[in-house]
């Protein structure tokens, strides 16, 4: 079965300092991955995602993230935090199923950021 | 910009009531997806449809139902609405192989 492991399910951090939300995945052959974020009482929005190209995947407002085959990790990750970055993050992992293109989630990881 | 709306934010219902919650999307995507997502518990896919009158079951699709006459709108059906299923609902939309859309989602509460 497909899974998502988020390994902490809040991370909170100072102002200015570096974000790391962590992210395992069930392995396969060629996965796509992808980071979403969620802003309170708003939908998803897509920060970056991995589909077989370069290792270290930049997204929207500075995050990037860098997949490691040999660790089956996708940590999520930015320089210094800002405190418009406070949300809830999910890592997710694409797969093809029944004619079509599905997604599992993680649990999520809630960051807040203190001023 | 690709837009998936959700025609409302808030519901409340009541035990028994059916209720239908749609979905449009306005980018000729071809899949379209309906989760719940609960606190602690992330988000859960219920139905899915790859095309027009195609659907299949998601992990949790007990107590729902999906309609996909039109390929911009996919709707979810509560046939008969029960506590358990007071969450709040995403639709997502997407070609194939690219991420999903997702719209703001309807906040639902059952009584």
């Amino acid at each position: 079965a497909q899974s998502v492991t988020q390994l902490d399910s809040h991370v909170s951090v100072s102002e200015g300092t570096p974000v790391l939300l962590r992210c395992n995945y069930s392995s396969s052959y060629s996965p796509s991955l992808f980071w979403y974020v969620q802003h309170p009482n708003k939908g998803l929005q897509l920060l970056l995602k991995y589909t077989s190209a370069a290792t270290l995947v930049k997204g929207i407002n500075g995050f990037e993230a860098e997949f490691k085959k040999s660790e089956t990790s996708f940590h999520l990750t930015k320089p210094s935090a800002h405190m418009s970055d406070a949300a809830e993050y999910f890592c997710v992992k694409a797969y093809s199923g029944a004619g079509s293109y599905q997604l599992t989630f993680g649990k999520g990881t809630k960051l807040s950021v203190i001023p | 910009d690709v837009k998936v709306t959700q025609s409302s934010r808030y519901l409340v219902k009541r035990t028994g009531e059916k209720v239908f919650l749609e979905c449009v999307q306005d980018m000729d995507h071809e899949n379209m997806f309906w989760y719940r997502q609960d606190p602690g518990l992330g988000l859960r896919l219920i139905y899915f449809s790859y095309d027009v009158k195609m659907k299949e079951k998601g992990d949790i699709p007990e107590g729902y139902s999906v309609s996909r006459e039109k390929k911009e709108r996919f709707s979810l059906i509560l046939e008969s609405a029960s506590t358990n299923q007071t969450s709040m609902y995403l639709c997502a939309s997407s070609k194939i192989g690219t991420g999903q859309y997702f719209g703001a989602g309807t906040r639902l509460s059952v009584l």
